[in-house]
């Protein structure tokens, strides 16, 4: 079984704070991705990754940067968190291509006060 | 980009009753998934289905590429089926890889 597992479930983070999501996949897939999930806006791509050490912007990549330096990890970081980066973010993962099956880890909720 | 649309936005049912979801796309896909959002937010993934009829358990799909829509079907509906349901599509556009979501349709089953 496929499995994308995600550092945290649940993070609770100060303004202006630096913040890493770490997100493991087990599958050997060449493509990752950073979502986040906010009501009535629905899923956007923040960022992804197609290979080690590149990157492509999502829709929505301000205030957020990358980083994979191994094929099975994939870190989203906050530079300075901000009240409205709350939000449910979500990592996947898929073998290159685009046209295969991708897979979800649990989610991190990330409230930032 | 493609647009991918869902209906109905919720749908509120007894537990045993069938459903019936819908999925509309603009273009045409490579793939085409369903998935099942628990309350817990994880998305669960259902069917990967680009063209054809699939069935697990109670649940079964079916996309007609040509016509571009996609149909999840769940029978004797029970209250674990609750949560959100989407689907995502693909179409290559410029080397970006991403699938596009649907705005989800929220089921409900009352027991």
């Amino acid at each position: 079984d496929v499995k994308v597992t995600q550092s945290s479930r649940y993070l609770v983070k100060r303004t202006g704070e630096k913040v890493f999501l770490e997100c493991v996949q087990d599958m050997d897939h060449e493509n990752m991705f950073w979502y986040r999930q906010d009501p009535g806006l629905g899923l956007r791509l923040i960022y992804f990754s197609y290979d080690v050490k590149m990157k492509e912007k999502g829709d929505i990549p301000e205030g957020y940067s990358v980083s994979r330096e191994k094929k099975e990890r994939f870190s989203l970081i906050l530079e300075s968190a901000s009240t409205n980066q709350t939000s449910m973010y979500l990592c996947a993962s898929t073998l290159a291509g685009g046209a295969y099956e991708q897979y979800f880890g649990p989610g991190t909720r990330l409230t930032v006060t | 980009g493609i647009q991918v649309e869902q209906s109905p936005p919720d749908l509120i049912l007894q537990e045993g009753a069938n459903s019936t979801l819908r999925c509309n796309f603009s273009d045409s896909v490579n793939n085409l998934q369903w998935f099942h959002q628990n309350p817990w937010g994880q998305l669960i993934n259902l069917f990967y289905i680009p063209s054809g009829t699939k069935q697990n358990g109670r649940l079964s799909a079916t996309t007609v590429a040509t016509e571009r829509y996609s149909l999840l079907y769940i029978s004797s509906s029970q209250t674990t089926d609750s949560g959100v349901y989407f689907c995502a599509a693909f179409r290559p556009n410029f080397g970006n890889e991403k699938l596009t979501f649907g705005t989800g349709t929220r089921l409900t089953i009352i027991p």
